[in-house]
C-alpha cells in the first residue's frame, strides 16, 4: 500500500523567502515520489520526480526536493518564492513509473508581497 | 507542446443528462489511461483505469454504471457522466501511463 502526507494545508510566505512543503510517504515498496503544482482550474505539471537515482532532485522553476529514507520524507523547497509560485501543490507517490498514483491532499501557497 | 488533450475543458450541463468528455494521447499509443476526480480544494482522487481494447477497472465506490468509460483506440479514452446530478460536479483529469502526462482537466458544473 501506497500513500502520501501532506503536512499543512495552507502554506504563506513572504516572497523572496524560503519555500518548504513538507511531504511523508509511505510505500511497501521503493517508491517512486513526485511533485506536481495546479494553476486554478487547470491541470497538474510536473515539477521534479524521484525515481531512485540521486537523492536530491532538481526541477523546473528553481524547486527541488530531498529523499530521506529514514524521516521517510519528500519535502519540496525553493530559496527564494517569486508571486507566481502562488498554486496548489501535491505530492503523489507511485510504485513504480507507469503505474496510478496516490496524491497528498495538496498545500495551497500564497506568495506576500 | 502537449501530449495529452482533454476536452472539454468546461462543461456545464443540466440535472439527468449526459456529458462525455474525451482524453487524447497525442504523441503516442496508450494502453493505459486514468482517470481523476477532484473536489474543490481536495487531491485528486483515482476513479478508474482505463485499458484499451478491455473493460475498465473501477477504483472503490465509483458506480461504473454511472461513470462508462470507453477506451476503444490507443489514442483515446472517454468518460461519461450518465445521469449527471449536482453532486456530480467537480474536476475531472485525465493521465497517461506516465508521470509527466495529464491532461488539462474538465470542469464539470450540472444544473
Amino acid at each position: 500500500a501506497q500513500s502520501v502526507t501532506q503536512l499543512g494545508s495552507h502554506v504563506s510566505v513572504s516572497e523572496g523567502a524560503l519555500v518548504l512543503l513538507r511531504c511523508n510517504y509511505s510505500s511497501s515498496v521503493p517508491p517512486y515520489l513526485f511533485w506536481y503544482v495546479q494553476y486554478p482550474n487547470q491541470g497538474l505539471q510536473l515539477l521534479l520526480k524521484y525515481t531512485s537515482a540521486a537523492t536530491l532532485v532538481k526541477g523546473i522553476n528553481g524547486f527541488e526536493a530531498e529523499f530521506k529514507k529514514s524521516e521517510t520524507s519528500f519535502h519540496l523547497t525553493k530559496p527564494s518564492a517569486h508571486m507566481s509560485d502562488a498554486a496548489e501543490y501535491f505530492c503523489a507517490v507511485s510504485g513504480n513509473t507507469g503505474n496510478q498514483f496516490y496524491f497528498g491532499t495538496g498545500t495551497s501557497l500564497t506568495v506576500i508581497p | 507542446g502537449a501530449v495529452v488533450s482533454q476536452h472539454p475543458s468546461r462543461v456545464i450541463c443540466k440535472s439527468g443528462t449526459s456529458v462525455k468528455i474525451e482524453c487524447r494521447s497525442l504523441d503516442f499509443q496508450a494502453t493505459t489511461m486514468f482517470w481523476y476526480r477532484q473536489f474543490p480544494k481536495q487531491s485528486l482522487m483515482l476513479m478508474a483505469t482505463s485499458n484499451e481494447g478491455s473493460k475498465a477497472t473501477y477504483e472503490q465506490g465509483v458506480e461504473k454504471d454511472k461513470f462508462l468509460i470507453n477506451h476503444a483506440s490507443l489514442t483515446l479514452s472517454t468518460l461519461t457522466v450518465t445521469s449527471a446530478h449536482p453532486e456530480d460536479s467537480s474536476f475531472y483529469i485525465c493521465s497517461l501511463t506516465s508521470e509527466a502526462f495529464f491532461g488539462q482537466g474538465t470542469r464539470l458544473t450540472v444544473v
